[in-house]
């Protein structure tokens, strides 16, 4: 069982809000990242962190903003939500390649996000 | 052409049926794949990897990679209703410098009929 973890697991909000979804991970992992998924549609990378203090735009262009202050903890931001943010958040974390082996992502559970 | 192409289906079989799930990719670079199984509501977790053209076994399951033809597939032996989920595959490619990627496919939603 992997320990990464997700808030809320579902939120709907109106638009023009600002929501924060909260990742946390107890497994010391340096990488973390922000996928959405959509239904029928790929994984798409929007943010990913290497370590403290870094943070980096994934492959998905994305209005949302993450911070990285502490290693266990990876929140996404977004300042004005809008009904085209409606859809999956999926946090995950990896060890380094020594670790693993693999570069393995470990997935939280997600959050279902409606803007309406 | 996206790197990694993977029929969504869905595709619904009866219990008990060999399942084959399939995917191309398109970059040749030093890489190896993996089979990410991710259940309702829930996100995905690592079933199988592979590093080599062949097959590689694990239960049930079989992941088989030729890299001439591109060609990466998934077999399950003996489905059971409990494997009903959407399965992805991936490609790690490493760029160096610690620096990893991971490419996913759209994802296969497997229903098994008991």
């Amino acid at each position: 069982e992997a320990d990464i973890y997700q808030t809320p697991r579902y939120l709907v909000i109106g638009t023009g809000k600002k929501i924060t979804l909260e990742c946390s991970q107890t497994m010391g992992h340096d990488k973390m990242y922000w996928y959405q998924q959509d239904p029928g549609m790929e994984l798409h990378l929007i943010h990913y962190s290497y370590g403290v203090n870094s943070t980096e735009k994934g492959d998905l262009s994305s209005e949302s903003t993450v911070s990285r202050i502490r290693t266990e903890h990876f929140p996404l931001t977004l300042e004005s939500a809008r009904p085209s943010h409606t859809s999956q958040y999926l946090c995950a974390s990896s060890g380094s390649l020594r670790e693993s082996n693999t570069g393995e992502l470990f997935f939280g559970e997600g959050s279902r996000l409606t803007v309406l | 052409q996206k790197e990694v192409e993977q029929d969504p289906g869905p595709l619904s079989v009866p219990e008990g049926a060999i399942v084959s799930l399939n995917c191309t990719y398109s970059n040749s670079a030093f890489q190896y794949f993996m089979w990410y199984r991710q259940y309702s509501r829930k996100g995905p977790e690592l079933l199988m990897y592979t590093y080599s053209s062949g097959n590689k076994e694990d239960g049930r399951f079989t992941a088989q990679v030729d890299k001439s033809s591109k060609y990466i597939s998934l077999f399950i032996r003996d489905s059971q209703p409990s494997d009903s989920a959407t399965y992805l595959c991936a490609r790690f490619s490493y760029s160096g410098a610690g620096s990893y990627q991971l490419t996913f496919g759209k994802g296969t939603k497997l229903s098994v009929i008991p």
